[in-house]
Parts: C-alpha cells; structure tokens; sequence
C-alpha cells in the first residue's frame, strides 16, 4: 500500500526566508513523488516530480524538493520566500511496483502563510 | 491548449436535485480523474478512467454518484438525488499516459465545480 503524510497543516514564514514544507511517504517499491500548488478558487497546478535520477529536482517558481530515500521524505523547499507563494500544497506518491495502484495518493495539504 | 474545461464553475441548487457536472480533458491524455475537496475530508479520489473505461470507481461515494466517459474527449459526473452533504468542490483532471500498461504521471487539473446543496 502508498500513503503519503503532511505533518504540518499549516507554515507561517517571513518573506524573504527560506522555506520548507515536509512530506513523507510510505511505497512498497520505489517511490515517484509529485508536488501540486492551489491557489485561492483554483485547481492543483504542478509544480515538479521525482521519478529517477537526481534527488534534488527544481520545478516551477523557484521551488525545489529533496528526495531521501533513507528518511522516505521528499521535503519542499524555496530559498526566499515571496507573498505570493502563499497557498496550499499537495505532496502525492504513486508506488512502482507492479503490485501497487497505478494512482497517486495525494496528501492533506499543508497550507503555507509567507508574512510582508 | 485551453487546459482542462470544466462546467459549471458554480452550480446551487436544492436538496434532491439532479446535479451534472461536465469535464473536457486535454487532448490527448488517456486518463481521466474526478476528485471531491471539502474542508474536512480534502482531496478525494472518486473515480478513474483510462481509455473511457472506469478503472477504479471505489471511491464514489454512493450510488447515487455516477460518471460517465462516452469519448476521450468528455466526462460528466452526475448526482441525483443531491444531497446537502453533497457539497463541495468538484474537480476534473487529465494525465498522459506513461509507458507501462495503466501506469499515470503528472495530473492537470481543471478549475473545478463549486456546488452547493442546500
């Protein structure tokens, strides 16, 4: 079975600090791994993935995310953070192995608070 | 590409009503998913299309949830009788196919439905 856990429902940063918002998961086999944005009224956007390769990916607007295979966390992170990241996000996990479900299970979402 | 088209934006109506939500993926993509989020549940999978066909309907909620998928190009999502606690924001999304027989990847989602049961 795949799960993916959130543990922080909400994250209140500074602007101009950097930025994390934490996800764990649990797969049976490897892991792919995908980061999703929502904006006030709007649908999840994508912001990147890991499948293969690299552990650190970059994606859109300056976020990136670091995958540790060790600790099963697959953590979000911005150098510097702006206003306008404020938002809700989604981590999601799908599990490789052959026996699992070929669909993502996202998690609750955590909600991020960037302060003037 | 227009991304995903959903209709209506926001739908009100009265408690046992017949509510049909509609969806127009992006061209292309063979997967289809619609998703429920309310604030005490959040993102819910209902139900997943591949190639038209429902693949995994077990989280439709009941039946009087149904979905269809007549081309690769429309979906609609039909309740009825809706209820109050029917409400929520409804979403439709799309995926490309990946190489592996069922497998899906990235997830592009519509704006969604916002409906409201009273």
């Amino acid at each position: 079975a795949q799960s993916v856990a959130q543990p922080e429902d909400q994250v209140n940063v500074a602007e101009g600090n950097p930025l994390t918002v934490k996800c764990t998961y649990s797969v049976s086999g490897n892991p792919y791994l995908f980061w999703y944005v929502q904006y006030p009224n709007r649908g999840l956007q994508f912001l990147l993935k890991y499948i293969t390769g690299d552990n650190l990916v970059k994606g859109s607007y300056g976020f990136e995310a670091e995958f540790n295979k060790s600790q099963t966390s697959f953590h979000l992170k911005k150098p510097s953070a702006l206003v306008s990241d404020s938002a809700l996000y989604f981590c999601a996990v799908r599990d490789s192995a052959s026996g699992g479900s070929y669909i993502p299970t996202f998690g609750r979402g955590t909600s991020l608070i960037v302060h003037p | 590409d227009a991304g995903v088209i959903q209709s209506p934006r926001h739908e009100v109506t009265e408690m046992g009503q017949e509510v049909t939500l509609r969806c127009k993926p992006i061209s292309g993509h063979n997967s289809l998913f619609w998703y429920r989020q309310t604030m005490m549940r959040g993102l819910e999978l209902l139900i997943y299309f591949n190639n038209n066909v429902p693949i995994d309907d077990s989280g439709m909620p009941e039946d009087r949830f149904s979905a269809k998928m007549p081309n690769a190009s429309f979906s609609t999502l039909k309740i009825q009788p809706s209820e109050p606690r029917d409400s929520a924001v409804y979403f439709c999304a799309s995926s490309p196919r990946v190489g592996l027989a069922g497998g899906t990847d990235t997830q592009y989602f519509g704006p969604g439905t916002r409906l409201t049961v009273l």
